[in-house]
């Protein structure tokens, strides 16, 4: 079984195009995140959610909104797609424990493509 | 402010021989540090992590770590390598009271036959 899973896996449109990317967490964790990689491979955080409540929010272009409708879903949805934003798109999942001690399970990927 | 370094782009070893792939880190507070491996096209996958204890750190796949708090690193070892180890490793730290992980910026390791 999947732990964390996200769809699509690949993902090409054309710039001005508005689209969402979904992730779901099976392993009952109470937080979700989103990190982008770009094409050199650096690994950022984008947002976090605890039980449906946005607690990061790092320097992100409005474009990018997050929703979590339960605890095991955050999906990500860009509007206005800019060439900028092709990346790899990582979801992860935590069980959020005092102090940060929680090993946080990435899922496989989506690869957007903007053209 | 957090952040982590890894001073090596690419690590090459061969098979059998043992491999360290660096890390240091900075943070204000106490470290919690993380390395994780992606395969090619592959998600990150966890190996190991310190949060307190015992300076080595034993994890997935035969590797280990082993925290230095005076020098602030966090080297991730192998005592014998495999082909199959060849992949792009990445450390990672996370401040007490930060939810987010830092990530450095990865090493490709590549094992030769």
């Amino acid at each position: 079984d999947t732990a964390v899973s996200q769809t699509p896996k690949y993902l090409v449109t054309q710039m001005g195009n508005d689209k969402s990317i979904k992730c779901e967490q099976n392993l009952g964790h109470d937080t979700m995140y989103w990190y982008k990689q770009d094409s050199k491979k650096f690994l950022k955080i984008m947002f976090s959610y605890n039980n449906k409540e946005l607690i990061i929010n790092e320097t992100v272009p409005n474009r990018f909104s997050p929703k979590s409708p339960d605890k095991a879903h955050l999906n990500l949805h860009i509007n206005s797609l800019e060439l900028g934003d092709s990346a790899v798109y990582f979801c992860a999942s935590s069980q959020a424990k005092t102090g940060g001690t929680d090993t946080q399970y990435f899922g496989p990927g989506t690869r957007l493509t903007v053209l | 402010a957090q952040s982590v370094a890894q001073p090596e782009d690419q690590v090459n070893v061969a098979e059998g021989n043992p491999l360290t792939v660096k890390c240091t880190y900075s943070v204000s507070g106490n470290p919690y540090l993380f390395w994780y491996v992606q395969y090619p096209n592959r998600g990150l996958q966890f190996l190991l992590k310190y949060i307190t204890g015992d300076n080595l750190v034993k994890g997935s796949y035969g590797f280990e770590a082993e925290f230095n708090k005076s020098q602030t690193s966090f080297h991730l070892k192998k005592p014998s390598a495999l082909v199959s180890d060849s992949a792009l490793y990445f450390c990672a730290v996370r401040d007490t009271g930060r939810r987010a992980l830092t990530f450095g910026s990865g090493t490709r390791l590549q094992v030769q036959p």
